[in-house]
Protein backbone atom coordinates (compact mmCIF):
# COMPACT_ATOMS: atom_id res chain seq x y z
CA UNK A 1 0.00 0.00 0.00
CA UNK A 2 1.38 3.33 -0.79
CA UNK A 3 1.38 5.62 1.46
CA UNK A 4 -0.42 8.37 -0.23
CA UNK A 5 -3.26 7.49 -2.49
CA UNK A 6 -4.21 9.80 -5.08
CA UNK A 7 -7.16 9.45 -8.25
CA UNK A 8 -5.16 10.53 -11.20
CA UNK A 9 -8.04 11.26 -13.31
CA UNK A 10 -8.10 12.32 -15.23
CA UNK A 11 -10.59 15.14 -14.47
CA UNK A 12 -12.44 17.36 -16.88
CA UNK A 13 -15.26 20.59 -15.89
CA UNK A 14 -16.46 22.86 -17.34
CA UNK A 15 -15.33 26.76 -16.43
CA UNK A 16 -16.81 28.15 -13.75
CA UNK A 17 -17.14 24.72 -12.12
CA UNK A 18 -15.92 23.78 -8.56
CA UNK A 19 -13.24 21.73 -8.57
CA UNK A 20 -12.49 18.71 -5.75
CA UNK A 21 -8.91 16.91 -5.29
CA UNK A 22 -8.26 14.68 -2.60
CA UNK A 23 -5.67 12.51 -1.26
CA UNK A 24 -5.52 9.68 1.39
CA UNK A 25 -2.63 8.76 3.49
CA UNK A 26 -1.80 5.82 6.16
CA UNK A 27 1.06 7.53 7.83
CA UNK A 28 0.19 9.39 11.09
CA UNK A 29 3.54 11.22 11.61
CA UNK A 30 2.80 13.26 8.58
CA UNK A 31 2.77 17.14 10.15
CA UNK A 32 2.85 19.29 6.82
CA UNK A 33 0.30 18.76 4.20
CA UNK A 34 1.15 20.44 0.43
CA UNK A 35 -0.52 21.26 -2.35
CA UNK A 36 1.65 21.17 -5.77
CA UNK A 37 0.56 22.58 -9.20
CA UNK A 38 2.73 20.95 -11.95
CA UNK A 39 2.12 22.45 -15.83
CA UNK A 40 2.45 20.73 -18.95
CA UNK A 41 6.67 20.21 -18.91
CA UNK A 42 7.41 22.18 -15.79
CA UNK A 43 8.52 21.71 -12.53
CA UNK A 44 5.77 21.53 -9.57
CA UNK A 45 5.33 24.82 -7.96
CA UNK A 46 3.86 24.86 -4.49
CA UNK A 47 0.39 26.07 -4.18
CA UNK A 48 -0.33 26.28 -0.14
CA UNK A 49 0.36 23.92 2.62
CA UNK A 50 -0.70 23.58 5.85
CA UNK A 51 0.36 22.37 9.08
CA UNK A 52 -1.54 19.80 11.14
CA UNK A 53 -5.50 19.39 10.70
CA UNK A 54 -7.70 22.37 9.63
CA UNK A 55 -9.07 24.60 6.65
CA UNK A 56 -6.40 27.03 4.56
CA UNK A 57 -7.53 29.47 1.98
CA UNK A 58 -6.15 31.44 -0.38
CA UNK A 59 -7.91 33.05 -3.31
CA UNK A 60 -10.17 30.77 -5.29
CA UNK A 61 -8.23 27.74 -3.04
CA UNK A 62 -8.75 25.60 0.03
CA UNK A 63 -6.91 23.52 1.48
CA UNK A 64 -8.36 21.02 4.08
CA UNK A 65 -6.70 18.84 6.35
CA UNK A 66 -8.70 15.79 8.39
CA UNK A 67 -6.25 14.13 10.28
CA UNK A 68 -8.49 11.64 12.00
CA UNK A 69 -9.84 10.67 8.72
CA UNK A 70 -6.46 10.53 7.11
CA UNK A 71 -7.79 12.63 4.03
CA UNK A 72 -6.74 16.01 2.55
CA UNK A 73 -8.63 18.08 0.67
CA UNK A 74 -8.34 20.79 -2.86
CA UNK A 75 -11.10 22.69 -3.74
CA UNK A 76 -10.78 25.42 -6.30
CA UNK A 77 -13.50 28.17 -6.97
CA UNK A 78 -14.93 29.03 -10.19
CA UNK A 79 -12.54 27.13 -11.85
CA UNK A 80 -10.52 28.55 -14.85
CA UNK A 81 -8.57 27.19 -17.85
CA UNK A 82 -5.64 28.25 -17.00
CA UNK A 83 -6.21 26.30 -14.07
CA UNK A 84 -5.73 22.90 -16.52
CA UNK A 85 -2.73 20.93 -15.05
CA UNK A 86 -1.77 18.21 -12.75
CA UNK A 87 -2.50 18.70 -9.39
CA UNK A 88 -0.03 16.79 -6.73
CA UNK A 89 -0.67 16.32 -2.80
CA UNK A 90 2.21 16.10 -0.78
CA UNK A 91 2.94 14.99 2.84
CA UNK A 92 5.94 15.04 5.59
CA UNK A 93 6.82 14.09 8.86
CA UNK A 94 8.56 18.08 9.45
CA UNK A 95 11.72 18.93 11.02
CA UNK A 96 11.01 16.75 14.32
CA UNK A 97 11.23 13.49 12.43
CA UNK A 98 14.28 14.72 10.97
CA UNK A 99 13.43 13.03 7.60
CA UNK A 100 15.53 15.62 5.43
CA UNK A 101 12.44 17.77 3.85
CA UNK A 102 11.57 14.40 2.10
CA UNK A 103 8.06 14.80 0.80
CA UNK A 104 6.25 12.12 -0.17
CA UNK A 105 3.94 12.39 -2.70
CA UNK A 106 0.62 10.87 -4.79
CA UNK A 107 0.62 10.11 -8.12
CA UNK A 108 -1.11 13.62 -9.17
CA UNK A 109 -4.30 14.34 -10.57
CA UNK A 110 -4.97 15.28 -13.92
CA UNK A 111 -7.34 18.45 -14.31
CA UNK A 112 -8.79 20.30 -17.66
CA UNK A 113 -11.04 23.03 -17.59
CA UNK A 114 -13.01 23.45 -20.54
CA UNK A 115 -13.83 26.86 -21.69
CA UNK B 1 15.01 35.67 -11.39
CA UNK B 2 14.79 33.81 -8.17
CA UNK B 3 15.10 30.30 -9.89
CA UNK B 4 16.38 26.66 -10.29
CA UNK B 5 17.99 25.60 -13.03
CA UNK B 6 18.70 22.67 -14.60
CA UNK B 7 20.76 21.34 -17.35
CA UNK B 8 20.26 19.70 -19.68
CA UNK B 9 16.69 19.64 -20.47
CA UNK B 10 16.47 16.83 -22.40
CA UNK B 11 19.23 13.69 -22.47
CA UNK B 12 19.41 10.89 -24.22
CA UNK B 13 22.47 8.29 -23.82
CA UNK B 14 23.52 5.09 -23.91
CA UNK B 15 23.67 2.29 -21.17
CA UNK B 16 27.20 2.60 -18.90
CA UNK B 17 28.20 5.92 -20.29
CA UNK B 18 28.72 8.82 -17.19
CA UNK B 19 26.69 11.54 -17.08
CA UNK B 20 25.69 14.50 -14.62
CA UNK B 21 23.00 16.42 -14.63
CA UNK B 22 23.84 20.04 -13.06
CA UNK B 23 21.26 21.96 -10.60
CA UNK B 24 21.48 25.46 -9.41
CA UNK B 25 19.61 28.18 -7.58
CA UNK B 26 20.27 31.50 -6.97
CA UNK B 27 18.40 32.12 -3.87
CA UNK B 28 21.26 31.46 -1.36
CA UNK B 29 19.16 28.02 -0.08
CA UNK B 30 20.40 25.70 2.23
CA UNK B 31 18.77 22.78 1.25
CA UNK B 32 18.59 21.30 -2.26
CA UNK B 33 17.25 17.79 -3.40
CA UNK B 34 16.57 15.58 -6.10
CA UNK B 35 14.04 13.75 -7.08
CA UNK B 36 12.35 11.22 -9.97
CA UNK B 37 9.27 11.20 -11.47
CA UNK B 38 7.67 8.36 -13.12
CA UNK B 39 4.47 7.40 -14.15
CA UNK B 40 2.30 5.85 -12.17
CA UNK B 41 4.51 6.39 -8.95
CA UNK B 42 4.90 9.79 -8.49
CA UNK B 43 7.97 11.75 -7.44
CA UNK B 44 10.61 10.69 -4.76
CA UNK B 45 13.55 11.42 -3.51
CA UNK B 46 16.52 10.35 -4.51
CA UNK B 47 19.13 12.21 -2.22
CA UNK B 48 19.02 15.38 -0.58
CA UNK B 49 21.56 18.06 1.08
CA UNK B 50 20.86 19.86 4.25
CA UNK B 51 24.02 22.26 3.58
CA UNK B 52 27.74 22.44 1.81
CA UNK B 53 29.04 19.17 1.99
CA UNK B 54 26.27 17.88 3.64
CA UNK B 55 24.33 14.74 1.30
CA UNK B 56 22.20 12.30 2.78
CA UNK B 57 20.34 9.22 0.90
CA UNK B 58 16.49 9.48 0.08
CA UNK B 59 14.67 6.83 -1.05
CA UNK B 60 15.56 5.50 -4.29
CA UNK B 61 19.45 6.25 -3.83
CA UNK B 62 20.77 3.20 -6.09
CA UNK B 63 22.80 4.04 -9.30
CA UNK B 64 23.45 7.82 -8.07
CA UNK B 65 25.48 10.29 -6.46
CA UNK B 66 25.44 13.78 -5.68
CA UNK B 67 28.13 16.05 -4.49
CA UNK B 68 27.96 19.85 -2.39
CA UNK B 69 30.80 21.58 -2.66
CA UNK B 70 29.39 25.02 -3.46
CA UNK B 71 25.77 26.25 -2.13
CA UNK B 72 24.08 26.59 -5.30
CA UNK B 73 25.02 23.85 -7.00
CA UNK B 74 24.29 20.13 -6.22
CA UNK B 75 24.80 17.91 -9.22
CA UNK B 76 23.12 14.77 -10.07
CA UNK B 77 25.60 12.10 -11.27
CA UNK B 78 25.25 8.86 -12.69
CA UNK B 79 28.42 6.61 -12.85
CA UNK B 80 26.72 3.64 -14.85
CA UNK B 81 23.42 4.77 -16.57
CA UNK B 82 21.00 2.23 -16.76
CA UNK B 83 17.47 1.81 -18.74
CA UNK B 84 16.08 1.57 -14.81
CA UNK B 85 17.03 5.37 -15.19
CA UNK B 86 14.82 6.73 -17.71
CA UNK B 87 12.86 9.28 -15.74
CA UNK B 88 12.20 12.90 -15.48
CA UNK B 89 14.40 14.29 -13.23
CA UNK B 90 13.16 17.20 -10.66
CA UNK B 91 16.16 19.26 -8.59
CA UNK B 92 14.59 21.63 -6.04
CA UNK B 93 15.60 23.90 -3.03
CA UNK B 94 15.20 25.30 0.40
CA UNK B 95 15.50 28.04 2.74
CA UNK B 96 16.99 26.78 6.14
CA UNK B 97 14.23 25.39 8.21
CA UNK B 98 11.44 24.98 5.77
CA UNK B 99 12.53 22.45 3.72
CA UNK B 100 9.74 19.92 4.68
CA UNK B 101 6.56 22.14 3.53
CA UNK B 102 8.47 25.02 0.73
CA UNK B 103 10.39 23.48 -1.94
CA UNK B 104 10.82 24.75 -4.94
CA UNK B 105 11.44 22.97 -8.30
CA UNK B 106 13.76 23.71 -11.11
CA UNK B 107 12.06 22.97 -15.00
CA UNK B 108 13.38 19.20 -14.79
CA UNK B 109 15.80 17.20 -16.96
CA UNK B 110 14.18 14.37 -19.36
CA UNK B 111 16.29 11.33 -19.13
CA UNK B 112 16.48 8.24 -21.60
CA UNK B 113 18.82 5.78 -21.28
CA UNK B 114 19.17 2.98 -24.28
Amino acid sequence: QKEVEQDPGPLSVPEGAIVSLNCTYSNSAFQYFMWYRQYSRKGPELLMYTYSSGNKEDGRFTAQVDKSSKYISLFIRDSQPSDSATYLCAMSGGVIYNQGGKLIFGQGTELSVKP
Amino acid sequence: EAQVTQNPRYLITVTGKKLTVTCSQNMNHEYMSWYRQDPGLGLRQIYYSMNVEVTDKGDVPEGYKVSRKEKRNFPLILESPSPNQTSLYFCASSPRGRQDYEQYFGPGTRLTVT
